[in-house]
């Protein structure tokens, strides 16, 4: 049930852009974006619902492909604080349960 | 406005021994959740909780247990700890439920010796 995220970790000079994946084999509900800088707590960025929709939040934004069961986060114009580890969760449709992916470590290089 | 908070932050105990990881939030939200995170695996849910008195089982369940009496406290016990319990522990609580945002706690670090 756990949705697959990839890349596995990227490395990014400042300025430059990153597209996170994550896709699910279930169909999907809902598919939620978190942040989590070392040794922290995750924190929420943002909540794609079916219908394909696309958000944004700072220069991170995200889309969710209904059909395909995935969704895409975009950070554009990096920024060191950016770095950390990005999640997306999911939850399946008639299924009230929550799976977090395992996560893309993202560094961002001055 | 505290939030949500953990308890003990940091523990380090022995297998077999029971240990409690206390959480408690302020925000009076209705549901609440607990996770673990290990490397490699990301947070897997636990248990969680709709309400006071009312729990239900997440992902990986086995060797956890919970109680809610209190809609602001929402304790996980571990009844006989093993090494493979070993994890960091988050909870989070919102006031939606499933598929809504999730405010996290702190964490607490738990090593099993």
């Amino acid at each position: 049930q756990q949705p697959v995220q990839s890349p596995q970790a990227v490395i990014l000079r400042e300025g430059e852009d990153a597209v996170i994946n994550c896709s699910s084999s279930k169909a999907l509900y809902s598919v939620h974006w978190y942040r989590q800088k070392h040794g922290e707590a995750p924190v929420f960025l943002m909540i794609l619902l079916k219908g394909g929709e696309q958000k944004g939040h700072e220069k991170i934004s995200a889309s969710f492909n209904e059909k395909k069961q995935q969704s895409s986060l975009y950070l554009t114009a990096s920024q060191l604080s950016y770095s950390g580890t990005y999640f997306c969760g999911t939850v399946v449709y008639n299924f009230n349960k929550f799976y977090f992916g395992s996560g893309t470590k993202l560094n961002v290089k001055p | 406005d505290a939030g949500i908070t953990q308890s003990p932050r940091y523990k380090i105990t022995e297998t077999g021994r029971q240990v409690t990881l206390m959480c408690h939030q302020t925000w009076s939200h209705s549901y609440m959740f607990w996770y673990r995170q290990d490397l490699g695996h990301g947070l897997r849910l636990i248990y969680y909780s709709a309400a006071a008195d009312i729990t239900d089982k997440g992902e990986v369940p086995d060797g956890y247990v919970v109680s809610r009496s209190k809609t602001e406290n929402f304790p996980l016990t571990l009844e006989s700890a093993t090494r493979s319990q070993t994890s960091v522990y988050f909870c989070a609580s919102n006031p939606g439920g499933i598929g809504y945002e999730q405010y996290f706690g702190p964490g607490t670090r738990l090593t099993v010796t």
